[in-house]
C-alpha cells in the first residue's frame, strides 16, 4: 500500500468553493495521474504529467487545475466551475521506464452540498 | 488513440464456477495488458498482466489470455470465491513513446460471486 498517499480520506465543501485534493508518492515514478470515478462507473481521466512542470488533460479536465512543480507531487484542485464535483478521487503514478503498471493511491471521497 | 471496451459490464457466478471478462482494444501499437480489481471504496489493485510477447499469463487461480491479432484479452478466474466478488477493469498500454502517458481502462465489470 506505501509510496503514493493521498489526503484527505473524506473532504466536504459547500458548493462555490475551490478544494485541494494532495496527491504524494516516493516511488520516482515520472508519470503522474488523476482520475474521477462515480458510483458505478470506470475510471475517467481528469489530468495527467509526465514530467515536471509540464501535465496535460484528460478526458473531463474541465473545472478541475492541477500543478506539477515537484515530482513527488501532484495536486488536484476542483474549482467551482465544476459542475458535479462530488466523486471518489483516484492519483496514479506510473515509472516511466518500466512502461504500464499504475500504482494507485487510496483516493478521496469528495462531497460538496 | 486508443479505445478500449470491456464486457460484460455484470457477472453474476455461483462459488466454484469460472468467471471470464473480455476486452478489445483498437491500438495494434498496445504491447501491455494490465487487469486491476477494485473492492468497494478501495483503490483498484493490479492483480495480473500481460506483454504482447506472450499470449497467456498464470497466477494460481487467474490467467489471463491475449489474441493480438484480434486484439482482445481476457481474464479468467476459476473456481471462484466470494472475495472475488469486486469491479474488474482492464486496460490497454502503448510502448513508452511520447503518446504513452494517456492510458485507457474499460469501463469495468461488477463480478458478484454467490454462495
Amino acid at each position: 500500500d506505501g509510496g503514493i498517499t493521498q489526503s484527505p480520506k473524506y473532504l466536504f465543501r459547500k458548493e462555490g468553493q475551490n478544494v485541494t485534493l494532495s496527491c504524494e508518492q516516493n516511488l520516482n515514478h515520472d508519470a503522474m495521474y488523476w482520475y474521477r470515478q462515480d458510483p458505478g462507473q470506470g475510471l475517467r481521466l481528469i489530468y495527467y504529467s509526465q514530467i515536471v512542470n509540464d501535465f496535460q488533460k484528460g478526458d473531463i479536465a474541465e473545472g478541475y487545475s492541477v500543478s506539477r512543480e515537484k515530482k513527488e507531487s501532484f495536486p488536484l484542485t476542483v474549482t467551482s466551475a465544476q459542475k458535479n464535483p462530488t466523486a471518489f478521487y483516484l492519483c496514479a503514478s506510473t515509472p516511466k521506464l518500466q512502461g504500464g503498471e499504475q500504482y494507485f493511491g487510496p483516493g478521496t471521497r469528495l462531497t460538496v452540498t | 488513440g486508443e479505445n478500449v471496451e470491456q464486457h460484460p459490464s455484470t457477472l453474476s457466478v455461483q462459488e466454484g464456477d469460472s468467471a471470464v471478462i473480455k476486452c478489445t482494444y483498437s491500438d495494434s501499437a498496445s504491447n501491455y495488458f494490465p487487469w486491476y480489481k477494485q473492492e468497494l471504496g478501495k483503490r483498484p489493485q493490479l492483480i495480473i498482466d500481460i506483454r504482447s510477447n506472450v499470449g497467456e499469463k498464470k497466477d494460481q487461480r487467474i490467467a489471463v489470455t491475449l489474441n493480438k491479432t484480434a486484439k482482445h484479452f481476457s481474464l479468467h478466474i476459476t473456481e471462484t470465491q466470494p472475495e472475488d466478488s469486486a469491479v474488474y477493469f482492464c486496460a490497454a498500454i502503448p510502448p513508452a513513446t511520447d503518446s504513452w502517458g494517456k492510458f485507457q481502462f474499460g469501463a469495468g465489470t461488477q463480478v458478484v460471486v454467490t454462495p
